[in-house]
């Protein structure tokens, strides 16, 4: 079985700053996809970016960026120039299998402060 | 298309009762998901279909649930006797069978009391 732990259950990053979260998962698939999920107050979730891992190269999505490490499995987040909008439970999660079921972390509560 | 649709997004009910959620996908996804989400919880796995069939089902999912997806549309998630340890967001995701990535409704609050 699949498991995702994120370590950080809060952060705070102040407007226009950088920040990173972290993400580990153990998987003994070769085939599979990381996520990250942003879930906002209003409870929806969106996908911020995701990884296929058998990609080398990092994905990046306008200031969403991963670091992505696949034999130390290790899938961090950073943020650059940070938004207030950018306030929200962010989830990693892994997916994989043949029905591509997703895998969550519990979860990091970033605050970004004005 | 305005994405994923659940209905109700809001349901109270008594312990005991049963409750029925509707799950409308993005048109073209063949993929559909069902998830748990307890509060302070990442969301957990309930059941997965694929087009009408319903292809894997969580041992979260107990005999009091059921669920549907006729002719591989809208599905349907229902909870029979209700419990008080029910009471959780459902989230329902949909995606294409190319490849992972699933997009999520704004989910169903289920409350018992």
């Amino acid at each position: 079985a699949q498991t995702v732990t994120q370590s950080q259950p809060e952060m705070s990053v102040q407007e226009a700053e950088t920040v990173t979260l972290s993400c580990t998962y153990d998987t003994s698939e070769n085939n599979y996809y990381l996520f990250w999920y942003k879930q906002p107050p209003s409870r929806q979730m969106i996908l911020v970016i995701r990884q296929e891992a058998y990609k080398q190269q990092n994905a990046t999505e306008n200031r969403f960026s991963v670091n992505f490490q696949k034999a130390a499995k290790s899938f961090s987040l950073k943020i650059s120039d940070s938004q207030l909008g950018d306030t929200a439970m962010y989830f990693c999660a892994w997916g994989g299998g043949s029905n591509y079921k997703l895998t969550f972390g519990k979860g990091t509560l970033l605050t970004v402060n004005p | 298309d305005t994405g994923v649709s659940q209905d109700p997004r809001h349901k109270i009910t008594k312990r005991g009762q049963n409750v029925t959620f509707r799950c409308d996908p993005i048109s073209e996804h063949n993929r559909l998901y069902w998830y748990r989400q307890t509060l302070g919880q990442g969301p957990e796995f309930l059941t997965y279909f694929q087009n009408e069939a319903q292809l894997e089902k969580s041992r979260l999912l107990s005999d009091r649930f059921s669920a549907e997806r006729p002719k591989g549309s809208f599905s349907t998630l229902e909870i029979q006797r209700t419990e008080q340890g029910d009471s959780a967001m459902y989230l329902c995701a949909s995606s294409l069978g190319s490849g992972p990535g699933a997009f999520f409704g704004q989910g169903t609050r289920l409350t018992v009391v």
